[in-house]
C-alpha cells in the first residue's frame, strides 16, 4: 500500500539552506508533490515532480528524486523567516487520486 | 483567477447535529476532492467528485457524504456529529482527475 514518511521537525538559521526529506512506498507513483501550510491556512502547492525526472528547480526550490530508494527531498535555498511553515510531501498515481500525504515537517527558521 | 473557495471558514456544532460544508473550485476545474486534517491522523482523503460523479472514496463511515453540482461546486455533509469529527476540512480542485490539486483555506469544524 501507499505510505509517505517525513521527519517531523527541522530548524535552520535564516540564510542557510533547508533540506526536507520524504520517503514513499508506492512503486507506481507518478506524481510527487510538495505543499506548504502556514498557520490557520490551507495547503499551498509549491512544486511537483514526475517520477521519470531526477531533479526540478524552481527559483529557491530544488526537488531531488531518487527512484531507487524512493526518496524525495525539497531544498530551500537562502531560507527566510517567511518560509516557517509545515511542509507536506504527497504522492499520487497518474489518473488516480487521492493524494497520500506524509505527516508534515515543521520548519522553524531562526533569525 | 479566483482560487478555491470554502465556506464557512469556521463552524461550531453540537454532538448529534449535522453539518454541510461548501466548496467552489477554480473556474474550469471539474474535479473536487475533500480531505480531513487532524493533529493525530494528519491529512486523510474523504472523497473525490468529477462531473457530478463520485470517483473515489476514502475510508470514512457513511455519516460522511458529498455531492457535486453541474457547475462543479461541491458540498460535503456530516451527519450525527461526533467529537472526533472536529477537524480542518480541506477541499481541492483539479482540472481533471489526476492533475495537480489546488487547495482552499479549509473549514475548521469544532464539535462540542
Amino acid at each position: 500500500g501507499e505510505d509517505v514518511e517525513q521527519s517531523l521537525f527541522l530548524s535552520v538559521r535564516e540564510g542557510d539552506s533547508s533540506v526536507i526529506n520524504c520517503t514513499y512506498t508506492d512503486s507506481s507513483s507518478t506524481y510527487l508533490y510538495w505543499y506548504k501550510q502556514e498557520p490557520g491556512a490551507g495547503l499551498q502547492l509549491l512544486t511537483y515532480i514526475f517520477s521519470n525526472m531526477d531533479m526540478k528547480q524552481d527559483q529557491r526550490l530544488t526537488v531531488l528524486l531518487n527512484k531507487k530508494d524512493k526518496h524525495l527531498s525539497l531544498r530551500i535555498a537562502d531560507t527566510q523567516t517567511g518560509d516557517s511553515a509545515i511542509y507536506f510531501c504527497a504522492e499520487s498515481v497518474l489518473g488516480n487520486t487521492p493524494l497520500v500525504f506524509g505527516k508534515g515537517t515543521r520548519l522553524s527558521v531562526i533569525a | 483567477k479566483a482560487g478555491v473557495t470554502q465556506t464557512p471558514r469556521y463552524l461550531i456544532k453540537t454532538r448529534g447535529q449535522q453539518v454541510t460544508l461548501s466548496c467552489s473550485p477554480i473556474s474550469g476545474h471539474r474535479s473536487v476532492s475533500w480531505y480531513q486534517q487532524t493533529p493525530g491522523q494528519g491529512l486523510q482523503f474523504l472523497f473525490e467528485y468529477f462531473s457530478e460523479t463520485q470517483r473515489n472514496k476514502g475510508n470514512f463511515p457513511g455519516r460522511f457524504s458529498g455531492r457535486q453540482f453541474s457547475n462543479s461546486r461541491s458540498e460535503m455533509n456530516v451527519s450525527t456529529l461526533e467529537l472526533g469529527d472536529s477537524a480542518l476540512y480541506l477541499c481541492a480542485s483539479s482540472p481533471k482527475t489526476g492533475d495537480e490539486a489546488f487547495f482552499g483555506q479549509g473549514t475548521r469544524l469544532t464539535v462540542v
